[in-house]
């Protein structure tokens, strides 16, 4: 198994730009979802999704958007990128939501954006 | 606003020496999760804990989850530099989404 893949690894954009950020798992995962991370700010949730075609937001999702197609795929979609979107994105999946042992976080490797 | 406090922010270690870092809910958690990102790296899942005043070991980790399952707390024994990286908790509560802290950052001495 590959785990969560993202793509691309870094990405530099200029204001006022778009892009999607690719997010995939092949561990077959309920749920996924959308992080950045900022210094001194932890971790925060984007956006998430508890299956295939079902998607809701979370802590910052203004500025963001996203679809979930396959359960395999959560694409991150920046409408119109701003200086405040420079940072780590990081997309996660687990098992299902909320039910412990099987809600453990899998991390991809991460996405380093740049607004200019 | 965070509902999920990590204290502290940064600590500095001496190779050798223990230290504790701290994870504080305002409301009763259903469930609390840490992880470890090293320098440069992803989040990586260490343990969970579920159970009140559940306390959990993975060698020179122990972990615990208070009486009324609002904090919890990481405790390093004898740290290495292989421990250099930032800890984060990640708390479910409530509101049904997991919150992850701000993290501490680890800074080890040889």
């Amino acid at each position: 198994n590959a785990g969560v893949t993202q793509t691309p690894k870094f990405q530099v954009l200029k204001t006022g730009q778009s892009m999607t950020l690719q997010c995939a798992q092949d561990m077959n995962h309920e749920y996924m979802s959308w992080y950045r991370q900022d210094p001194g700010m932890g971790l925060r949730l984007i956006h998430y999704s508890v299956g295939a075609g079902i998607t809701d937001q979370g802590e910052v999702p203004n500025g963001y958007n996203v679809s979930r197609s396959t359960t395999e795929d959560f694409p991150l979609r920046l409408l119109s990128a701003a200086p405040s979107q420079t940072s780590v994105y990081f997309c996660a999946s687990s098992y299902n939501r909320g039910r412990p042992p099987t809600d453990t976080q899998y991390f991809g490797p991460g996405t380093r954006l740049t607004v200019l | 606003g965070q509902q999920v406090m990590q204290i502290p922010q940064y600590q500095h270690v001496q190779e050798g020496e223990d230290f504790t870092t701290y994870c504080n809910s305002s409301t009763t958690l259903s469930n609390i999760q840490w992880y470890k990102q090293r320098p440069g790296g992803h989040p990586v899942f260490l343990i969970q804990l579920v159970k009140s005043g559940e306390v959990k070991k993975q060698k020179r980790l122990t972990f615990q989850f208070g009486e009324a399952k609002k904090n919890s707390s990481l405790h390093i024994t004898a740290t290495q530099t292989t421990d250099v990286g930032t800890y984060f908790c990640a708390g479910r509560g409530s509101w049904g989404k997991l919150q992850f802290g701000a993290g501490t950052q680890v800074v080890v001495t040889p």
